[in-house]
């Protein structure tokens, strides 16, 4: 069945460290996402992508970085430069382009918390 | 820039019965496509229904349907014969379909829970 992992589930980070959260998709979709949820906020979109090679900040990507180097693949480095990085982190994927009703379709998340 | 407003953050609703889940959004264009989301405790997010905004007829999905008010920038969500499976958070999503990504934005959400 085609779908999109996330790991690790669960992650912690030290203080000064950088970790990165894995996301791989087998839909053969183009374009994929990365969102932040915390409680009583919604899902806030961090980066996403549309083709291999190439991504954009979504509305809060100052801590994070990200690479595109396969079309299956999206991992999301959460830098020592996020001072509150303690959320639910879920990628998603999606069929790219204009005028698709296609939904985005969503990993399980991973549960990233300080130590 | 879109915004999407979902003002109740908790409902309840006893099993059986049925319930409406709201939402407005804010945008100036006028083709885009609207979507509602459920998270289980599971924490996965599930696609539940989704509205285009051409369309005047409402969207279904079994015990799912919207009323898609477009000149009111109103889309809710109505659960008919609840059931203890449907206790989740629910969000509201709008899609630009003008726009050449497939970015969406999501309003804070709603928990619901059943009693049974």
């Amino acid at each position: 069945d085609g779908g999109i992992t996330q790991s690790p589930k669960y992650l912690f980070r030290k203080e000064g460290q950088n970790v990165t959260l894995s996301c791989e998709q087998n839909l053969n979709h183009d374009a994929m996402y990365w969102y932040r949820q915390d409680p009583g906020q919604g899902l806030r979109l961090i980066y996403y992508s549309q083709i291999v090679n190439d991504f954009q900040k979504g509305d809060i990507a100052e801590g994070y970085s990200v690479s595109r180097e396969k079309k299956e693949s999206f991992p999301l480095t959460v830098t020592s430069a996020q001072k509150n990085p303690t959320a639910f982190y879920l990628c998603a994927s999606s069929i790219w382009g204009r005028g698709s009703n296609q939904p985005q379709h969503f990993g399980d998340g991973t549960r990233l918390s300080i130590l | 820039a879109q915004t999407v407003t979902q003002s109740q953050p908790e409902m309840s609703v006893q099993e059986a019965e049925t319930v409406t889940l709201s939402c407005t959004y804010d945008t100036s264009e006028s083709d885009y496509y609207l979507f509602w989301y459920k998270q289980p405790p599971s924490r996965q997010m599930i696609l539940v229904i989704r509205q285009e905004a051409y369309k005047q007829q409402n969207a279904t999905e079994n015990r799912f349907s919207v009323n898609f008010q477009k000149a009111a920038k109103s889309f809710s969500l109505k659960i008919s014969d609840s059931q203890l499976g449907d206790a989740a958070m629910y969000f509201c999503a709008y899609r630009s379909a003008s726009g050449a990504n497939s970015k969406l934005t999501f309003g804070k959400g709603i928990t619901l829970s059943v009693r049974p």
